[in-house]
């Protein structure tokens, strides 16, 4: 049982756009979401994390979305650049350390 | 500073063999993670210690998988009996403490492969 999907395995963007990445869950006990970025054979690093309480956390270009009532958050990047070509993963925590992660997006930014 | 180390890096072992995975946290955390990444997957929670104690096993898939932090600092992922499916990347991370908003900062991880 998947609790954490991230559904898009892909995304391609123009740098100075937009990048929206989706993440959907389904355990209602879940009281904070964090983003991790991936580049390869690297371990994860944590991106910007969000809260239950709250519906917007923003840290420069990253800005995390959280709407509890449809279970869903979004990471949104403005604007993109090349360098923020990697695999992000969302994940959840139900009041411990205990990381759930989504299945990751691949993000590509095209110069 | 350093970061989270994790030895080795690549590991190559035969089915049914015993492997051991080695993870040096950052200095001064007292909480350590185990993940399993699976290809295509996001990391896959194993278990945590909190100091020299496992908080939370839960995510150990069987008795094959056994995990120890004696001094509360370097831990070892043990693995007996391998098998095909447990190829994976293992990945270590540590945190100041075990809450959920405190940073995990993550190893690079170990590559096994079980052939």
């Amino acid at each position: 049982d998947q609790q954490v999907k991230q559904n898009s395995p892909s995304l391609s963007v123009q740098e100075g756009r937009i990048s929206i990445l989706n993440c959907d869950y389904t355990n209602s006990m879940f009281d904070y979401f964090l983003w991790y970025k991936k580049y390869p054979a690297e371990g994860p690093t944590f991106l910007i994390s969000i809260s239950s309480i709250k519906d917007k956390n923003e840290d420069g270009r990253f800005t995390v979305f959280l709407n509890k009532s449809a279970k869903h958050l979004s990471l949104h990047i403005v604007p993109s650049q090349p360098g923020d070509s990697a695999v992000y993963f969302c994940a959840a925590s139900a009041g411990t350390g205990k990381l759930i992660f989504g299945q990751g997006t691949t993000l590509q930014v095209k110069p | 500073g350093a970061g989270v180390s994790q030895t080795p890096s690549n590991k190559v072992t035969e089915k049914g063999k015993y492997v051991e995975l080695r993870c040096d946290p950052i200095s001064g955390h007292t909480a350590l993670y185990w993940y399993r990444q699976s290809l295509g997957q996001g990391p896959e929670f194993l278990i945590y210690f909190q100091g020299t104690g496992a908080a939370d096993d839960s995510g150990l898939p069987n008795d094959r998988f056994f995990a120890v932090r004696p001094e509360g600092s370097v831990s070892t992922l043990k693995i007996q009996r391998t098998e095909r499916g447990d190829s994976a990347v293992y990945l270590c991370a540590s945190s100041l403490g075990g809450r959920a908003f405190e940073t995990q900062y993550f190893g690079p991880g170990t590559r096994l492969l079980v052939l």
